[in-house]
């Protein structure tokens, strides 16, 4: 497996203002995702990062509201713009591509309160 | 549409007794299944896997049935232990190249001393 680092690891934040989190992996990945748990709820795929070109994204998921880069193997950023109380949940980075497997490995999470 | 079920939000189990864990699906595109754990703040930890060309697969404490003519599949886990009390969430996905898995909603299992 590989360390996954996320930054911030919570936050709490007012409505209508934006936040960015960091995914920071510690070997080079074929491919990181961007996920999210609301609370009570499954983990649902945003989208894809992928390193070089633009995120590719799930349906119910736009760039406008969830920018992504991922200037390389190794990182990728994800942007919950214009935040409402409805874009609380926890919002995890996955990995794959490690040893060749299909397996995704998570990050520990940002926990995110709108209010 | 939930893709991907687990029936059982929660599961309580005796110290050393065996905790079955169970998971239904819909697609029968999928063909790759994983089980994740998650403990509260932390990610979610891949447990174990089984491709559809399998049945069975076991790690340590850790069996997965797959049973595809009824589209279930289920987590064994055998003796359990304090240390397995956590979410465990079910994955599947109908083409492993892709890493797009469909999660169930979980179930939390708490095994008691």
């Amino acid at each position: 497996s590989a360390v996954i680092s996320q930054k911030p690891s919570r936050d709490i934040c007012q409505r209508g203002t934006s936040l960015t989190i960091q995914c920071q992996v510690d070997s080079q990945v074929t491919m990181m995702f961007w996920y999210r748990q609301q609370p009570g709820q499954s983990l649902t795929l945003i989208a894809t990062a992928n390193q070089g070109s633009e995120a590719t994204y799930e349906s119910g998921f736009v760039i406008d509201k969830f920018p992504i880069s991922r200037p390389n193997l190794t990182f990728s950023t994800l942007t919950v713009s214009n935040m409402s109380p409805e874009d609380s949940s926890i919002y995890l980075c996955s990995v794959t591509g490690l040893a060749g497997g299909n397996e995704q490995f998570f990050g520990p999470g940002t926990r995110l309160t709108v209010l | 549409d939930q893709q991907v079920k687990q029936n059982s939000p929660s599961l309580s189990v005796q110290e050393g007794r065996i905790s079955i864990l169970n998971c239904d699906y819909t697609n029968s595109m999928f063909d790759y299944f994983l089980w994740y754990k998650k403990y509260p703040a932390e990610g979610p930890t891949f447990l174990i896997s089984i491709s559809s060309i399998k049945d069975k697969n076991e790690d340590g404490r850790f069996t997965v049935f797959l049973n595809k003519s009824a589209k279930h599949l289920s987590l064994h886990i055998v003796p359990s232990q304090p240390g397995d009390s956590a979410v465990y969430f079910c994955a599947a996905s109908a083409r492993p190249g892709t890493y797009k898995y469909i999660f169930g909603t979980g179930t939390r299992l708490k095994v008691l001393a």
